[in-house]
C-alpha cells in the first residue's frame, strides 16, 4: 500500500494545458479502472473531479479529463484558469478492497 | 443535499484514545459505503478505512490495522472511528466521506466529504 507517485508541482500559464501523472503498480492503477482525481484548495475538503479513470461527476468542468495507460494515470487540465490553482491527488482502488492516494501535485497558474 | 459533519477531534496525549463521529444527512445513509481519510498537517491524503452499508465488511490501511476501528449506526445516520494507542504521527485532519459519486452512485473512494476534524496527539 505505498502511495502512488505524482510530480510535486506542475505549472502553466492561463489558457494553457497541463498534465499530471500518477504512477502505481499492477496491484492498483494497472489492475483496475478505478482511478479517481481530487482537487483540494487550502483549508478545504477534497473535491472529486474524475472517477473511473475518465468520467466527470455532474458539475465538473469539461476542461478536466482523465486517462490511463498501463500503471500510469493522468489528469489533464485544459484552458488553465486561476481558480484551478490547487493541490491535486489521484486515488486508485487496490488489492484487498482498499484504496491508495497519490503523493499530491501542487498546480500553480503563472 | 448531502451533508457530512465530523466531530470528536481535539488534543489527546500519546497512548490515549479518541472516538470520532460523522453525522450524515441528505441521503439514505444505510445504503452507502462510507470511509475515513486523513491528512497530516502540510502532507497528502491518506486513505484510512471503509465500511459496507450493513457494517458486515470493513477494510483498513495495513499500517493502522489493530489500532483503529471503523463502525456505523444506521439508525443514527452516523459513522465512527475509534482510535487507540495514538501516536504523534496520527496528528491529522480526519475526513469522513461517502463512497459514491453523486447522482450515478458509482463507487469511489470519496464522492462527498465533510469539512474534517483535527486530531492533535501531543503531551
Amino acid at each position: 500500500q505505498s502511495a502512488l507517485t505524482q510530480p510535486a508541482s506542475v505549472s502553466g500559464s492561463p489558457g494553457q494545458s497541463i498534465a499530471i501523472s500518477c504512477t502505481g503498480t499492477s496491484s492498483d492503477v494497472g489492475g483496475y479502472n478505478y482511478v479517481s482525481w481530487y482537487q483540494q484548495h487550502p483549508g478545504r475538503a477534497p473535491k472529486l473531479m474524475i472517477y473511473d479513470v475518465s468520467n466527470r461527476p455532474s458539475g465538473v468542468s469539461n476542461r478536466f479529463s482523465g486517462s490511463k495507460s498501463g500503471n500510469t494515470a493522468s489528469l489533464t487540465i485544459s484552458g488553465l484558469q486561476t481558480e484551478d490553482e490547487a493541490d491535486y491527488y489521484c486515488c486508485s482502488f487496490s488489492s484487498s478492497s482498499t484504496y491508495v492516494f497519490g503523493t499530491g501535485t501542487k498546480v500553480t497558474v503563472l | 443535499e448531502v451533508q457530512l459533519e465530523e466531530s470528536g477531534g481535539g488534543l489527546v496525549q500519546p497512548g490515549g484514545s479518541l472516538r470520532l463521529s460523522c453525522a450524515a444527512s441528505g441521503f439514505t445513509f444505510r445504503s452507502y459505503w462510507m470511509s475515513w481519510v486523513r491528512q497530516a498537517p502540510g502532507k497528502g491524503l491518506e486513505w484510512v478505512a471503509n465500511i459496507k452499508p450493513d457494517g458486515s465488511e470493513k477494510n483498513y490501511v495495513d499500517s493502522l490495522k489493530g489500532r483503529f476501528t471503523i463502525s456505523r449506526d444506521n439508525g443514527k445516520n452516523s459513522l465512527y472511528l475509534q482510535m487507540s494507542s495514538l501516536r504523534a504521527e496520527d496528528t491529522a485532519v480526519y475526513y469522513c466521506a461517502r463512497c459514491a459519486v453523486a447522482v450515478t452512485g458509482v463507487a469511489v473512494a470519496g464522492g462527498d466529504w465533510g469539512p474534517g476534524t483535527l486530531v492533535t496527539v501531543s503531551s
